[in-house]
Order: structure tokens, then sequence, then C-alpha cells
């Protein structure tokens, strides 16, 4: 099993731009979400899907959207980035939603760096 | 609403040494409590977890108890070692929600 896996690891964007980060597991967890970490603040929930076709708005979702077309894949979409969209990004997932104690199995990460 | 307090870092230690990082909680209900760990480069990975009151999670020689009166999940290690340099988040859940609500992250740098 590859787990999670994401793309690109870094990438570098003027403001405006759009792009994609890709997620993807191979574990046929249900749920996915996406979060957002910057210095001394944690890790922020960003969107979260419970199954295919299933999508909602975590903490800090402006400016960010999902979707989820099929179970192994949960692409999250930067519509015209900005500088304080800086930051890593984590994809996760688990069997069922985090609330039921669920161990959340992340992915590498991508940096991204908004000029 | 939720929320994960942490020991400020970051934390320096000789190999060796006993660890321990404070993490106190404040939830509605009764969440879940987890340890997960980021080595440099890496995401996140779970090194431990308690879901009720007075379990005791354990892995890799790190323990936390969850303690309810007090509200917290402090972890302790007997002997840190170099492989032991990380990033440690405290994070909780609850049953009605869904994500996890993670403190700030202590950084631990192990010295031979």
């Amino acid at each position: 099993n590859a787990g999670v896996t994401q793309t690109p690891k870094f990438q570098v964007l003027k403001t405006g731009q759009s792009m994609t980060l890709q997620c993807a597991q191979d574990m046929n967890h249900e749920y996915m979400s996406w979060y957002r970490q910057d210095p001394g603040m944690g890790l922020r929930l960003i969107h979260y899907s419970v199954g295919a076709g299933i999508t909602d708005q975590g903490e800090v979702p402006n400016g960010y959207n999902v979707s989820r077309s099929t179970t192994e894949d949960f692409p999250l979409r930067l519509l015209s980035a900005a500088p304080s969209q800086t930051s890593v990004y984590f994809c996760a997932s688990s069997y069922s939603k985090a609330g039921l104690g669920e161990t959340q199995y992340f992915g590498p990460g991508t940096r991204l760096l908004v000029l | 609403g939720d929320s994960v307090t942490q020991m400020e870092g970051p934390v320096t230690l000789s190999e060796e040494a006993f660890l321990t990082i404070n993490c106190t909680y404040t939830a509605t209900g009764y969440p879940s409590l987890f340890w997960y760990v980021q080595y440099p480069g890496e995401g996140l990975q779970l090194l431990l977890k308690a879901t009720k009151a007075d379990d005791k999670g354990s892995n890799k020689g790190f323990e936390a108890t969850y303690r309810k009166e007090t509200t917290s999940f402090h972890l302790e290690k007997g002997s840190v070692q170099v492989s032991d340099s990380a990033v440690y988040f405290c994070a909780l859940s609850t049953p009605s929600g869904s994500r996890l609500t993670f403190g700030e992250g202590t950084q631990l740098t192990v010295n031979p």
C-alpha cells in the first residue's frame, strides 16, 4: 500500500493564479480531509469528505474548493492564490470520521509559496 | 469551542534524558486524545491515543494518560534518543465532531 500520496511536493505560485493539489489514498477510506499547517498554529481543517460525492467545510475554507468523485481521490483547488495561502498542506484519511477516535493517516505534504 | 494547549517549545534535551511535554484540553463531551509526531520533511503519524478517561496510550517508549479531572494528556518518555527529534502535536476529536483539533506543536531536539 502506498498509503496517502500528495502531489506536488513543492509549488510556487503568483498571486491570482489557480492550481490543484492532488491527494489519493489506496486504503479504501471513506473519510478524507485537508489541513493547512502554519507556524505556531498547529494544523487547521480546510475541507473534509465523509464519502464520494459528499464534502463539507472545515475551520478555514475560504479560497479553497474540493470535490470527491471517487473514494480514492480528494483534490484541493485554490481558486485565486493569495500570499496568505502560503503554507504546508496535508491530506489525511481514515476509515470513518475523525470524531469517532479514528486514527488519521497523513500524506507527506505539499509546500506552497504564493508570491 | 474545542481547544488544545501544549507547552511552549522548543525543547532541547540530551540523549537519555527524561521527557515531558504538557498538553491540556477544553472540549464538550468525552473527547478522544492523540499524540501525533512529525519527523523532519514528513507528514504526521500517530504516536499514541486514548479514547476514554484513565486510559494510557503507549508506543515506542512514549506514554500518555487521559486525565479527565485535570483535562490533561501529558506525553512522557523515560530516556529519549537522537532519533526522537521531531515535532509533537497533541490533538483531540469529539464524538459529534468531524475533525481533529490540534495544539500548536512542540519541537523536540535531542543532542548526543
